[in-house]
């Protein structure tokens, strides 16, 4: 079975700075996808951005970055110039690719509360 | 405008009083799943369909039951509530299985069960 861990549950950044979010995973596939999806306080999910694991260059969406380093399951995500917006839960997910009976199972961290300071 | 809907957002019930949650997406996705969030959790997934007519069972099914007789609805069904089923409940509906874009999420049901 997979892992997800969040080692911050909460953190904190001034706006227009750059802030980066921790996601460490166990899993013995080699072959798998990373997430980081948005919960404000809506409480909908929203994907932030994905990462395959058999691409070595990191995902990159506008102000949004991650640092994959997949020896060391590892899966960071870097916000760039903080904006109010970004006020939000954070959570790291993992799906594993395994063939049509796979189920798509998202495994999630246990999130990450972030807060922007004006 | 591409959505996944969820009826109710808030409900307040008790123990043993059957309940719908009712899921809908107008995107033509062919997968859907149900999760509940828990603090300190995250998500934790309780039924998938990946077609009309074809579901499983995820990491938490107990208490819990689905059906997919139309390829747009998908509720969850509570058959006898407990207080333990109290929790925040998401849809979620992707293209295919590998949800390479993501998985849409609905806006979530508060349920809580006294």
């Amino acid at each position: 079975a997979q892992t997800v861990t969040q080692s911050q549950p909460e953190m904190s950044v001034q706006e227009a700075e750059t802030v980066t979010l921790s996601c460490t995973y166990d899993t013995s596939e080699s072959n798998y996808y990373l997430f980081w999806y948005k919960q404000p306080p809506s409480r909908q999910m929203i994907l932030v951005i994905r990462q395959e694991a058999y691409k070595q260059q990191n995902a990159t969406e506008n102000r949004f970055s991650v640092n994959f380093q997949k020896a060391a399951k590892s899966f960071s995500l870097k916000i760039s110039d903080s904006q109010l917006g970004d006020t939000a839960m954070y959570f790291c997910a993992f799906m594993k690719l395994g063939g049509p009976n796979a189920g798509n199972m998202l495994t999630f961290g246990g999130g990450t509360r972030l807060m922007v300071k004006p | 405008e591409a959505q996944v809907t969820q009826n109710p957002r808030y409900l307040i019930t008790v123990t043993g009083k059957k309940l719908t949650v009712t899921c809908s997406q107008n995107m033509n996705h062919e997968y859907m799943s149900w999760y509940r969030q828990d603090p300190g959790l995250g998500l934790r997934q309780i039924y998938y369909s990946m077609n009309v007519e074809v579901t499983d069972k995820g990491d938490v099914p107990e208490g819990y039951k689905v059906s997919r007789k139309e390829k747009r609805n998908f509720p969850l069904i509570l058959e006898s509530p407990s207080p333990n089923q109290t929790s925040l409940y998401f849809c979620a509906s992707s293209l295919d299985i590998l949800a390479l874009g993501g998985q849409f999420f609905g806006p979530g049901t508060r349920l809580t069960v006294l």
